[in-house]
């Protein structure tokens, strides 16, 4: 059965810095680009960034592009969201998931984990 | 970056209606569009992907069509279940975008 486990969401003040991580199991993790799409409370669903299976590529939002950046660890299979210059605006539930037949159509999603960006 | 306009943005029916939700993208997409089902406080559900492939326990009352920038997803006869918030997504070049999200209400 797949699993997607995010953790490390919570409160942070505006300017700082956060990582998620997502724990994947049953299935080939290395195989797989994984993306994390994020829902600001009461709103519409939002990509945010994705990585191929190799780590060697990854793709940026405009909205986060230089202060987030995505990785992996295929030997933990684990995938990591490090958010810097954090700002109110990125408060928000953040998921994160994959697709069997295509990169982008997400098949399998976590449960999300809630960042919460405020002073 | 492509725009996905999704209409309605809400939407009231009974149960056993018929509905579609439209999804129109700025540049022709090539059928990589997906359609999700979402419930309050939960992750989204993929319901559709390849604009008409359902996907892998998805009930056949649910079907999409479309190509080129446009694309529908129909609910042939609404089930209680069924009242949700479905958005439609375009994966044929990053960013990925969604559509602002259709509320189907009951009634």
């Amino acid at each position: 059965e797949v699993q997607l486990l995010e953790s490390g969401g919570g409160l942070v003040q505006p300017g700082g810095s956060l990582r998620l991580s997502c724990a994947a199991s049953g299935f080939s993790f290395s195989n797989y680009a994984m993306s994390w799409v994020r829902q600001a409370p009461g709103k519409g669903l939002e990509w945010v960034s994705e990585i191929s299976g190799s780590g060697e590529s990854a793709y940026y939002a405009d909205s986060v592009k230089g202060r987030f950046t995505i990785s992996r660890d295929n030997s933990k299979n684990t995938l990591y969201l490090q958010m810097n210059s954090l700002r109110t605006e990125d408060t928000a539930v953040y998921y994160c998931a994959y697709g069997r037949y295509y990169a982008g159509s997400h098949d399998h999603w976590g449960q999300g984990t809630l960042v919460t960006v405020s002073s | 970056d492509i725009q996905m306009t999704q209409s309605p943005s809400s939407l009231s029916a009974s149960v056993g209606d018929r509905v579609t939700i439209t999804c129109r993208a700025r540049q022709g997409i090539s059928n990589s569009l997906a359609w999700y089902q979402q419930k309050p406080g939960k992750a989204p559900k993929l319901l559709l992907y390849g604009a008409s492939r359902l996907e892998s326990g998805v009930p056949s009352r649910f079907s999409g069509s479309g190509s080129g920038t446009d694309y529908t997803l129909t609910i042939s006869s609404l089930q209680p279940e069924d009242f949700a918030t479905y958005y439609c997504q375009q994966y044929y070049t990053t960013p990925y975008t969604f559509g602002q999200g259709t509320k189907l209400e009951i009634k």
